[in-house]
């Protein structure tokens, strides 16, 4: 079993939907990240959680240190929301840049 | 805000070739770089950790002579792949950390090696 465990592992959705990622982790954690990857490989980091709530535009990322447990959701989805959303966890004691990443969930979102 | 560039892009060698990966750190110093693989359809993981100034240090499994890391100035991390082989084909793509403890991801680079 992965530490890190993402669902789903593919969504479609309508544009306009609401969207909600889960992430459920293993191990004892010092801070989450929530990363969206387009095609092409670019990665961009959306949000670094290590308790409570951050809100960015139509993104929200919850986290539940205590539930081991963390979501992102996507409002009034639009189709260039479309990409891999993957959550990624530091793991505690361990360096800054060492995370253990989950598999990823693919967004597409249609017009 | 802060960017990281890493090029090339995409790289096609011949197997038994080195190629170099360059991340940069564009308008903001990065005393630390890290350097992450994914294979088709695998999650990210990390390779080594790269310290300016420093020896990088290396993941259990990653082959330290294989994959030679320069970190030579605050901006400039490099990433070797010496005498690369078809197993060695992969996306490469390297972080470096900002203000604020926020992570900035390069474009990364696909390898192939025929």
């Amino acid at each position: 079993k992965n530490e890190v465990e993402q669902s789903p592992q593919n969504l479609t959705a309508q544009e306009g939907e609401f969207i909600t990622i889960n992430c459920s982790y293993s191990v004892g954690i010092s801070a989450l990240h929530w990363l969206q990857q387009h095609p092409g490989g670019g990665i961009v980091s959306l949000f670094m959680l290590s308790s409570g709530k951050k809100k960015h535009g139509r993104l929200i990322a919850t986290i539940n240190i205590q539930e081991k447990h963390s979501s992102l959701h996507i409002t009034a989805s639009h189709p260039r929301d479309s990409a891999v959303y993957i959550c990624a966890v530091r793991v505690e004691g361990t360096s800054y840049g060492k995370l253990t990443f989950g598999q990823g969930t693919i967004l597409t979102v249609h017009p | 805000g802060a960017v990281v560039s890493q090029h090339p892009s995409w790289v096609i060698c011949k197997s038994g070739t080195s190629v170099k990966i360059e991340c940069r750190s564009l308008d903001f110093q990065a005393t630390t770089m890290f350097w992450y693989r994914q294979f088709p359809k695998q999650s990210l993981m990390l390779m080594a950790t790269s310290n300016e100034g420093s020896k990088a240090t290396y993941e259990q499994g990653v082959e330290k002579d294989k994959f030679l890391i320069n970190h030579a100035s605050l901006t400039l991390s490099t990433l070797t792949v010496t005498s690369a082989h078809p197993e060695d084909s992969s996306f490469y793509i390297c972080s470096a950390r900002g203000d604020r403890e926020k992570l900035f991801f390069g474009s990364g680079t696909q390898l192939s090696v025929l």
